[in-house]
């Protein structure tokens, strides 16, 4: 079974600038969760969809927002970039939300 | 803001030694799940131990909950190099169905 796949790798952006960032689940898991992993804050968690539904949404500003594909793939997007959003996001998918999560990668995001 | 606290925030061993991890928590959970996590890598999912268990074993780990303490410790037994990695507690609550992760122990296993 394939892993869940995260894209880009790497992204360099300038201030200002918008992105959106792409999560392939493992086939069959109906729950995306992203977060975001910095030196100083840790995890943070982004939101979850399940069923192309947010179900949940944590502490984060109205530039980061997502969606979720009726095939459970999941994108999320930052607008307005700010150097703070340096970090690696990390996508995961589970069958639900209380069940173990599975990493992708991550997709090292660099503003400038 | 994070839920689960880990201590040590670094551990360092020899190989072959034990290595524990601890971590607190604070509010209710259904769950409680250990990760690890290699440099700039994504997390691996170790082991889950529900509200109702106090002791788990999964090959050379051994994780207790102490619910009343609102505390958890992964123990790995014989660690090699291998297991040189970051490792993160993260509480699964029900009532806000979200899952919140510790600020991690980073492992040192010296050859």
């Amino acid at each position: 079974k394939a892993g869940v796949t995260q894209t880009p790798r790497y992204l360099i952006k300038t201030r200002g600038q918008q992105v959106t960032l792409s999560c392939s689940p493992i086939s069959g898991h109906r729950s995306v969760s992203w977060y975001q992993q910095t030196p100083g804050q840790g995890l943070q968690f982004l939101f979850e969809y399940f069923s192309e539904t947010q179900r949940n949404k944590g502490n984060f500003p109205g530039r980061f927002s997502g969606r979720q594909f009726s095939n459970s793939r999941s994108e999320m997007n930052v607008s307005t970039l700010e150097l703070g959003d340096s970090a690696l996001y990390l996508c995961a998918s589970s069958l639900d939300s209380d069940s173990p999560l599975h990493f992708g990668n991550g997709t090292r995001l660099t503003v400038t | 803001s994070q839920q689960g606290e880990e201590d040590p925030q670094a551990l360092s061993i020899q190989e072959g030694e034990n290595a524990t991890m601890n971590c607190s928590y604070k509010t209710s959970i259904n769950n409680l799940q250990w990760y690890r996590q290699n440099s700039g890598r994504g997390l691996v999912h170790l082991i889950l131990i529900r509200s109702n268990e106090r002791e788990k074993h999964s090959g050379r780990l051994r994780v207790t909950l102490d619910t009343s303490k609102k505390s958890s410790s992964l123990l790995i037994t014989a660690s090699r190099a291998a297991d040189t990695a970051s490792y993160f507690c993260a509480a699964f609550s029900g009532s806000a169905r979200q899952l919140t992760f510790g600020s991690g122990t980073q492992l040192t296993v010296l050859p």
